[in-house]
Order: C-alpha cells, then sequence, then structure tokens
C-alpha cells in the first residue's frame, strides 16, 4: 500500500524563524497533495495543495515544494508565529481516487 | 467561514454497544468521507459516499461499519458492536469537488470501555 512518511517527528523554531517540515511518499501515481494542520482537539485543517503539475506553490506566509523525482513534499513557513504551533500532515491522493493517505504529522513547536 | 459540525464532540460507550457519530457537512458540499485517528497516529480513511453509496471504504470499514445520509443534512457513522480498539478520533470531511482538499470538522472522540 501507499506509505507516506515524515522526516522528522518533532521540530522547535524560534518566534520569527522560517519552519520547513518535511514529507517523503512513496506513490509515484499520487497527483495531488496537501498540507494540514492540526491543533490540539480540532481537526486537520487544509493549509495549502499542490498538483503533480507544480513543483511549487505559495500562500501566504506557506510554500510548499513538490519534488517529483524524489518523491518529496517540503512545507515552508515564514517568519513562524506561536499561533503556527500544531501538528502537520502531508497527505497524497490519485486523484482518480477518493481518499488520502496521510503522513504520520510532525509537531511544530514555536518558542517565543 | 462554513463548517463541518459533528456530534457528538466525545462518547463513552460500553464494549460491546452500537454508537451513532453524527455530521452536518458544509451545506453546497457533493462528497462525504469519514477518516480516523488512532491516539499518537495516521489519520486513516475509513469511507466516502456520494451521491447516496458509498464510493470507495478501506479495509478497516468491514461489516462492523455503516454510513447513511439519512435526510439532506446529516452524515452519519454507525458502529455496531464496539470494539476496545475502536476507540480513536473520527473526523467527518465533506468537498464540493473531489479534486479538491475536504473541510474536516472537529472529530468525535470515542472511548470504547
Amino acid at each position: 500500500g501507499e506509505s507516506v512518511g515524515l522526516h522528522l517527528p518533532t521540530l522547535s523554531v524560534q518566534e520569527g524563524d522560517n519552519s520547513i517540515i518535511n514529507c517523503a511518499y512513496s506513490n509515484s501515481a499520487s497527483d495531488y497533495f496537501i498540507w494540514y494542520k492540526q491543533e490540539s482537539g480540532k481537526g486537520p485543517q487544509f493549509i495549502i495543495d499542490i498538483r503533480s503539475n507544480m513543483d511549487k506553490r505559495q500562500g501566504q506566509r506557506v510554500t510548499v515544494l513538490l519534488n517529483k523525482t524524489v518523491k518529496h513534499l517540503s512545507l515552508q513557513i515564514a517568519a513562524t508565529q506561536p499561533g503556527d504551533s500544531a501538528v502537520y500532515f502531508c497527505a497524497e491522493t490519485i486523484n482518480t481516487g477518493n481518499q488520502f493517505y496521510f503522513g504520520t504529522g510532525t509537531s511544530l513547536t514555536v518558542i517565543p | 467561514e462554513p463548517e463541518v459540525t459533528q456530534t457528538p464532540s466525545h462518547q463513552v460507550t460500553q464494549m460491546g454497544q452500537e454508537v451513532i457519530l453524527r455530521c452536518v457537512p458544509i451545506s453546497n458540499h457533493l462528497y462525504f468521507y469519514w477518516y480516523r485517528q488512532i491516539l499518537g497516529q495516521k489519520v486513516e480513511f475509513l469511507v466516502s459516499f456520494y451521491n447516496n453509496e458509498i464510493s470507495e471504504k478501506s479495509e478497516i470499514f468491514d461489516d462492523q461499519f455503516s454510513v447513511e445520509r439519512p435526510d439532506g443534512s446529516n452524515f452519519t457513522l454507525k458502529i455496531r458492536s464496539t470494539k476496545l480498539e475502536d476507540s480513536a478520533m473520527y473526523f467527518c470531511a465533506s468537498s464540493e469537488d473531489r479534486r479538491y482538499g475536504y473541510t474536516f470538522g472537529s472529530g468525535t472522540r470515542l472511548t470504547v470501555v
């Protein structure tokens, strides 16, 4: 089956620094990827998505990079704030399907 | 901003009992999903639902589970004869178009004792 994994289970950054969260995926057929943020006691919250015909996409303070050659996805958060503290999941899917496959998650802690 | 609403937020049930988890998807969404997250583990797909029928289900979604859209607004997950290992957060999600990401609810924490 598919496997989505994260390189680092925890990440601590100083407030104001940039954060980079990485994700490896194993299914080369996956063509749509999403980063979700999950705060304690809440459901996953959509942050940003990217399709396989792109290698970079920017949002507000966030950038997702996709490297299909090595099947790697990253989330960059600029000027990290305490409110960014959460668990971040990458999720992948094949667009013809219905389900997303989630990674284990990286816990981001922002130090004030 | 539209939300997916789930009730109850926490459900405790005796092993062997049936539970129904309720969800109100976003009103103009057509695709509905249930996922679960066992504590400390990945979010796992259970089932997707479209046009009043299951469109895809995982191996977790066995005969113990069923879904229903009893009216125009609710989407329910029924677990018959709950087991201890069913304890998890259950997330409902909906989307307007399955080519895009979902909106998740805040989840129901199910504890089977």
